[in-house]
C-alpha cells in the first residue's frame, strides 16, 4: 500500500534555531518528491521537488534531501522565523502508466516561537 | 498571474441547501483538482479535469457535483450534505495531470461547515 509518513508529528523551537523534519515513504512507482508548506487555512506551496537521482535540493533556508535507496527524505529549516510556523506535508507522486497520483504524508506541525 | 482563486472563502449551509464553490485559475493549467481536507489530515483528492473533462471521480458521493464550464473555471456543486462533510475544500491546477513534475499550484481552500 502507498504510504508516506512523517515525524514529528509537531514540533515547537525557538525563533533563530535550526530544524529537521522527516519524511520515510513506501511508493511505487515513485516519480518525485515535494515538500509542501501549509499555512493554517491555507492552501499547500511546493518549497521542493526531488527526482530519484537528486539528491538535495534548497530553496532560501530550506533544504530538502532524499536518499532513494532507504526511502526518506528530511527538511531542513534554518535559522527559522515566525513565519515558517506552519504544516509541512511530504508529497510523493506515483507513476503508474497514465494515471499520476499524489500521496499526502500527514504532516509535521511546526510552532516557532519567540 | 500565478494564482488560484477560490470563492468563498468560508461557507455555512443546512442539509437541505444547495450551495457552489468556485475556483478560478489563469495560468493555462489544462488540469485541475478538487481536494477536501479535515483537521490535521492531509489533503484527500476528490476529481480530476483535464482538458475540461472529469478524468477521476475517488469514489465521491453523487451529493458533490463538479462542474468544468471553461479551461479556467472549476465548480463544485453542493447538495444535501451531512455534517461530516465540514471540511477544508481546496481547488488545485496544473499544467497537465499525466505529467508527475508538473506542480500542482492549490487555492487557499473554502472552509465548509455543515450544521
Amino acid at each position: 500500500k502507498n504510504q508516506v509518513e512523517q515525524s514529528p508529528q509537531s514540533l515547537i523551537i525557538l525563533e533563530g534555531k535550526n530544524c529537521t523534519l522527516q519524511c520515510n515513504y513506501t511508493v511505487s512507482p515513485f516519480s518525485n518528491l515535494r515538500w509542501y508548506k501549509q499555512d493554517t487555512g491555507r492552501g499547500p506551496v511546493s518549497l521542493t521537488i526531488m527526482t530519484f537521482s537528486e539528491n538535495t535540493k534548497s530553496n532560501g533556508r530550506y533544504t530538502a534531501t532524499l536518499d532513494a535507496d532507504t526511502k526518506q527524505s528530511s527538511l531542513h529549516i534554518t535559522a527559522s522565523q515566525l513565519s515558517d510556523s506552519a504544516s509541512y506535508i511530504c508529497v510523493v507522486s506515483a507513476k503508474d502508466g497514465a494515471t499520476n497520483k499524489l500521496i499526502f504524508g500527514t504532516g509535521t506541525l511546526l510552532a516557532v516561537q519567540p | 498571474d500565478t494564482e488560484v482563486t477560490q470563492t468563498p472563502k468560508h461557507l455555512v449551509m443546512g442539509m437541505t441547501n444547495k450551495k457552489s464553490l468556485k475556483c478560478e485559475q489563469h495560468m493555462g493549467h489544462r488540469a485541475m483538482y478538487w481536494y477536501k481536507q479535515k483537521a490535521k489530515k492531509p489533503p484527500e483528492l476528490m476529481f480530476v479535469y483535464s482538458y475540461e473533462k472529469l478524468s477521476i471521480n475517488e469514489s465521491v458521493p453523487s451529493r458533490f457535483s463538479p462542474e468544468c464550464p471553461n479551461s479556467s473555471l472549476l465548480n463544485l456543486h453542493l447538495h444535501a450534505l451531512q455534517p461530516e462533510d465540514s471540511a477544508l475544500y481546496l481547488c488545485a491546477s496544473s499544467q497537465d495531470w499525466r505529467s508527475s513534475y508538473n506542480e500542482q499550484f492549490f487555492g487557499p481552500g473554502t472552509r465548509l461547515t455543515v450544521l
